[in-house]
């Protein structure tokens, strides 16, 4: 199993431009999930996917969509990029296992906006 | 809302003890989890403590938590230099897929 993986691994962007981040889960996992991570303030949530064919919003939706294209792929779109998307763009899948969610991330996406 | 705080930094020797250590605010956390995370790479979970307990062990990991005071550690024993990493300490509700995480504690270990 390949896990959750996650493309492209480094991008630039100049201001303005748009770009889909992709991501995929061979584990047969409901939710899914896209984080941004920026030093010294962890993880923050931008959107969820309880189960195929729903999505919500986390902490840090705005300037951000995404689509549940299937059980598998949770896909990110960054319609207009901003310098403040400049941050390191991580997917996971969780499942349910006593109670608990667990969740397993991809490598993540580096995304640097100028 | 819901919070979880930790500190940035932790410098230990190799083969020395390190306990890092982590505060939350949400007093329904059920699930209270320590994810790692090497350079370059995601984070993966390291081990997790149910609500209702005051400690696990798991080889070299030790977890402890107080409900009371809100305060989740977790103490590696005989730390290596592979064990050099940022530690992530995230809370979760029952039922709840959201996870809160902390800011992650970057762990040096010395030669």
């Amino acid at each position: 199993n390949a896990g959750v993986t996650q493309t492209p691994k480094f991008q630039v962007l100049k201001t303005g431009q748009s770009m889909t981040l992709q991501c995929a889960q061979d584990m047969n996992h409901n939710s899914m999930y896209w984080y941004r991570q920026d030093p010294g303030m962890g993880l923050r949530l931008i959107y969820y996917s309880a189960s195929e064919g729903t999505t919500d919003k986390g902490e840090v939706p705005n300037g951000y969509n995404v689509s549940r294209l299937n059980k598998r792929e949770f896909s990110l779109r960054l319609e207009s990029a901003a310098p403040s998307q400049t941050s390191v763009y991580f997917c996971a899948s969780s499942e349910l296992r006593e109670g608990s969610y667990e969740q397993y991330f991809g490598p993540g996406t580096r995304l640097t906006v100028t | 809302g819901e919070d979880v705080e930790q500190s940035l930094f932790l410098s230990v020797r190799e083969g020395d003890s390190s306990v890092i250590n982590c505060t939350y605010t949400d007093s329904s956390s059920t699930y209270l989890y320590w994810y790692k995370q090497e350079p370059g790479a995601g984070l993966q979970l390291l081990t997790y403590i149910f609500s209702n307990m005051d400690m696990k062990q798991d080889q070299r990991l030790t977890v402890l938590l107080n409900k009371k005071d809100k305060h989740l550690s977790l103490r590696i024993a005989d730390t290596q230099t592979g064990d050099s990493a940022i530690y992530f300490c995230a809370e979760s509700n029952t039922g709840g897929f959201k996870t809160i995480f902390g800011a992650g504690t970057r762990l040096f270990v010395k030669a």
